[in-house]
């Protein structure tokens, strides 16, 4: 099994409607991050979690919200879809501070809003 | 604000070397590189951290000049398995002057390596 499991790996869904996208880790890491992925613009930070009572917002955080329901899941909410966050998120995970250890990377969610 | 990677695109034949560069307009107190194949997660490959040492494992290694806050990829001996999309992410530090907890990544660099 994977350490850091995404789910759904692919969903399309239709404007206006609320969508979860899920993150799973069996590495017992601290911490959590959503990135979401667009062609040409790597990848950027929606938002971050150090522990299960620590939450903050990334780059771009409008229209997202999110929850961490235990050290081991994140959950990423798209309260209203609409056609430009179709894109491909990644979950990541870090044990401490990513200058120690870098991020382990989940397969990502395709997600497609028409 | 987001790391500038250069070339946007590499394409080399088997064997030949390449550079890849990451600059940042802040002071940096980490810069990771992680590749990612076409369809799959990126994975990580080093991390290098103010006043460290060049890393580099097999023949990939990278340089971290803190003054200029910029960070180069050396590819050398490309083999096929090195293509992909190439990512620098950049950590400034805190006001400890220690890791701030989070990267902020370039726009990717694709690297294509013939036969």
């Amino acid at each position: 099994d994977a350490d850091v499991t995404q789910t759904p790996r692919n969903r399309i869904t239709k404007t206006g409607k609320r969508i979860m996208l899920e993150c799973s880790q069996t590495k017992g890491h601290d911490r959590m991050y959503w990135y979401r992925q667009d062609p040409g613009l790597g990848l950027r930070l929606i938002y971050y979690s150090f522990d299960v009572k620590d939450i903050n917002k990334g780059e771009i955080s409008d229209g997202y919200s999110v929850s961490r329901q235990a050290q081991a899941k994140f959950s990423l909410s798209l309260e209203s879809a609409i056609p430009n966050q179709t894109a491909l998120y990644f979950c990541a995970t870090s044990r401490g501070a990513p200058a120690n250890y870098g991020y382990t990377f989940g397969s990502g969610t395709r997600l497609t809003v028409v | 604000q987001q790391p500038v990677q250069s070339p946007q695109a590499v394409i080399l034949r088997e064997g030949e070397d390449a550079v890849i560069n990451c600059s940042s307009s802040k002071a940096l107190y980490s810069v990771h590189w992680y590749r990612q194949k076409h369809g799959e997660a990126p994975v990580f490959l080093m991390i290098l951290l103010k006043g460290g040492e060049q890393k580099g494992h097999d023949k990939i290694s990278a340089s971290f000049n803190e003054k200029k806050q910029q960070s180069s990829l050396y590819l050398t001996a490309s083999q096929l398995s090195y293509s992909g999309t190439y990512f620098c992410g950049t950590e400034g530090p805190n006001a400890g002057g220690t890791s701030y907890g989070k990267l902020t990544f370039g726009q990717g660099t694709i690297l294509t390596v013939h036969p």
